[in-house]
């Protein structure tokens, strides 16, 4: 089975500040990374994903994400946050192949202040 | 094209009343996931299927929880009777089959169990 760890259950920061968001995964078998982000009352939207290549991944809005095997993470990243920015972020994984079938983290709370 | 439609969006009922939510999904997409999501943690999957057969269903507490999707479309998934810790967000998706695919989330129906 997989598992997700977020690390950090809230992220505050200033409006233009970088940001990175944790996540880490424990799985026996390859896996396919995802980032989502939900706004208030609304459903999962897709941030990015990694299912195979460069370990560097880019998505939309300006968030990135690297996968390291190694250290089995999978870190968000934005160089320059906005206000619209400020959301709950999900990290997910899934066993690479077969069924797509996603195992969620807890969440990060981004609150990105003026 | 449309979305992930999902009915109705909030719900409060008593604990040991029975309740229903239903789900549209995406036009040609065969699969179909149902999310558990209590506030301050993530999506948990109850139950995903493909076309109108069970995929998993190993986190479905099925003593109270049951779900359908007869004609390989809609979906219906019934909390009969209900507990106080069934108070969440009941998120639908759904995928086209095959490997991974994107899987696109409705808005959710937040039910309030008192």
């Amino acid at each position: 089975a997989q598992s997700v760890t977020q690390l950090d259950s809230q992220v505050p920061v200033f409006e233009e500040a970088p940001v990175e968001l944790r996540c880490n995964y424990s799985s026996s078998v390859s896996v396919y990374l995802f980032w989502y982000v939900q706004y208030p009352n609304q459903g999962l939207q897709l941030l990015l994903k990694y299912l195979s290549g460069s370990t560097l991944v880019k998505g939309i809005n300006g968030f990135e994400a690297e996968f390291n095997k190694s250290q089995t993470s999978f870190h968000l990243r934005k160089p320059s946050v906005h206000i619209s920015d400020t959301a709950e972020y999900f990290c997910a994984v899934s066993k690479a192949g077969g069924s797509y079938i996603p195992t969620f983290g807890r969440g990060t709370s981004l609150i990105v202040h003026p | 094209e449309a979305g992930v439609a999902q009915s109705p969006r909030y719900k409060i009922i008593e604990k040991r009343q029975s309740v229903a939510f239903w789900c549209n999904p995406i036009s040609g997409h065969a699969t179909l996931y149902w999310y558990q999501q209590i506030l301050g943690q993530g999506p948990k999957l109850l139950i995903q299927f493909q076309n109108n057969g069970v995929v998993d269903d190993s986190q479905l507490p099925k003593d109270r929880f049951s779900a359908e999707r007869l004609k390989g479309v809609d979906s219906t998934l019934k909390i009969q009777p209900a507990k106080l810790e069934d108070s969440a967000v009941y998120l639908c998706a759904s995928s086209s089959p095959g490997g991974y695919t994107e899987a696109f989330f409705g808005q959710g129906t937040r039910l309030t169990v008192v």
